[in-house]
């Protein structure tokens, strides 16, 4: 079993829907979380860092993190075709950070 | 505004044949790496630096060579190469925690 899962889709939504992409891990030490946005041909970018449980929001963008749970979400709202990217989620509990598989996302216009 | 750089930006490979990936940056990092990108494999770290003139070892690094001779650079050397390691490399940098800033990546096919 993987320390971290992410579905990795594709994901297709309409523009203007609201987004959900989530990943699940196993590892209670975690305590770092971040969401990256990676486009095609591209690195990733940071887009969403968050360390405690509870939600973080950036304009369109809301982080959750239920550690109890073990569980990471990325809302987008009001997505726009430019959201078309895949997403990938990352956490550490030092300075080295496990990847989850990233999801695919389309925002058909 | 530069960031991360890689060369080159793609290379195809003969079996056993050698090559080398230099990453360079220009945000007086500190920590650097060497990450290989594969479908739904996610990203897996290769070697890291902690600081110039120091390497390690991450979660796949068989078949891979690494030197940090100045802070801004951080090559990445295939000896003799094997279509497994046909792969997106990404190359990132931080001041030792998050946010990691990556390169665009070199492309390796090795036939």
């Amino acid at each position: 079993q993987k320390e971290v899962e992410q579905d990795p889709g594709p994901l297709s939504v309409p523009e203007g829907a609201i987004v959900s992409l989530n990943c699940t891990y196993s590892n209670s030490a975690f305590q770092y979380f971040m969401w990256y946005r990676q486009y095609s041909r591209k690195g990733p970018e940071l887009l969403m860092y968050t360390y405690s449980s509870g939600n973080k929001e950036d304009g369109r963008f809301t982080a959750q993190v239920d550690k109890s749970s073990k569980y990471i979400s990325l809302f987008i709202r009001d997505s726009q075709p430019s959201d078309s990217a895949t997403y990938l989620c990352a956490m550490n509990s030092n300075y080295q950070l496990i990847w989850g598989a990233g999801t695919k996302l389309i925002i058909k216009p | 505004n530069a960031g991360v750089t890689q060369t080159p930006k793609f290379r195809v490979l003969k079996t056993g044949q050698s090559m080398t990936l230099l990453c360079a940056q220009d945000m007086n990092h500190e920590y650097m790496y060497w990450y290989r990108q594969d479908p739904g494999m996610g990203l897996r770290l290769i070697h890291y630096s902690v600081g110039e003139g120091t390497t390690a070892k991450g979660e796949v690094p068989d078949g891979y060579n690494v030197s940090r001779l100045k802070k801004q650079n951080f090559l990445l050397g295939l000896e003799s190469a094997a279509p497994s390691q046909t792969s997106v490399y990404f190359c990132a940098s931080s001041t030792g925690g998050s946010p990691l800033h990556f390169g665009n990546g070199t492309r390796l096919t090795v036939t």
